[in-house]
């Protein structure tokens, strides 16, 4: 079956513990993108890579790390959490970044930081 | 950052009515996409908008990218119990380096309710 999946899917830790959020597809897409969504704000995109070793910066990539060593997975590194990132973060990909294909969301991720 | 402003921020309606959200931005976008998302899932592709003025339906669905680049409507007709969720509107536009597509914006999001 086709899909994004992400790991963990709840995750309670504390200020300044690191933290990683998998996330891999099995599609053989080559963009994939990380958001995260917030009461009244919608979704926010953090960083998001068109290929392998390829990353660029979204809207809101303060305290996050990326990294795209693989196709098919799209780490997300809080090298140092705060309470101000306790959101829910979905991992995405698509074929590619041109707009002209399905981004497909994973599960979603609720991370919270105390 | 892009910003893009959807309204309404929520809607409640009975069963049949049609119903119309939209955004607007102050940057132009390449792509507008409408996503809806229900409880604990996803955001889920609805339409893609491509050129400025295409018109394009998804059954009851029919959206519009605006002449101006800066806009986009979503329609819904004659409305059912499962359109029930949160629409997003989103825009594509070219990256940082200015030479590919790949950051996209999203709206804050519409919530919809439809009694039955």
């Amino acid at each position: 079956e086709a899909q994004v999946t992400q790991n963990p899917r709840y995750l309670i830790t504390v200020t300044g513990k690191k933290l990683t959020v998998t996330c891999s597809q099995n599609m053989n897409h080559e963009y994939m993108s990380w958001y995260r969504q917030d009461p009244g704000l919608g979704l926010r995109q953090i960083y998001y890579s068109m290929n392998v070793e390829v990353t660029d910066k979204g809207d809101v990539p303060e305290g996050y790390k990326v990294s795209r060593k693989e196709k098919r997975n799209f780490p997300l590194i809080l090298e140092s959490p705060s309470p101000n990132q306790t959101s829910l973060y979905f991992c995405a990909s698509s074929l590619s970044g041109g707009g002209s294909y399905e981004q497909y969301f994973g599960p979603g991720t609720r991370l919270t930081v105390t | 950052g892009q910003q893009l402003n959807q309204s309404p921020q929520s809607m409640f309606i009975q069963e049949g009515e049609d119903v119309s959200m939209n955004c607007t931005s102050s940057s132009i976008f390449n792509t507008w996409l409408w996503y809806k998302q229900e409880p604990g899932e996803g955001p889920v592709l609805l339409i893609a908008l491509y050129k400025a003025g295409e018109l394009t339906s998804n059954g009851r669905l029919t959206a519009q990218f605006g002449i101006t680049r800066k806009d986009s409507f979503l329609n819904i007709s004659a409305s059912i119990p499962s359109d029930v969720g949160i629409y997003f509107c989103a825009g594509l536009a070219r990256g940082a380096g200015g030479t590919s597509y790949g950051k996209l914006t999203f709206g804050q999001g519409t919530i919809l309710t439809v009694h039955p």
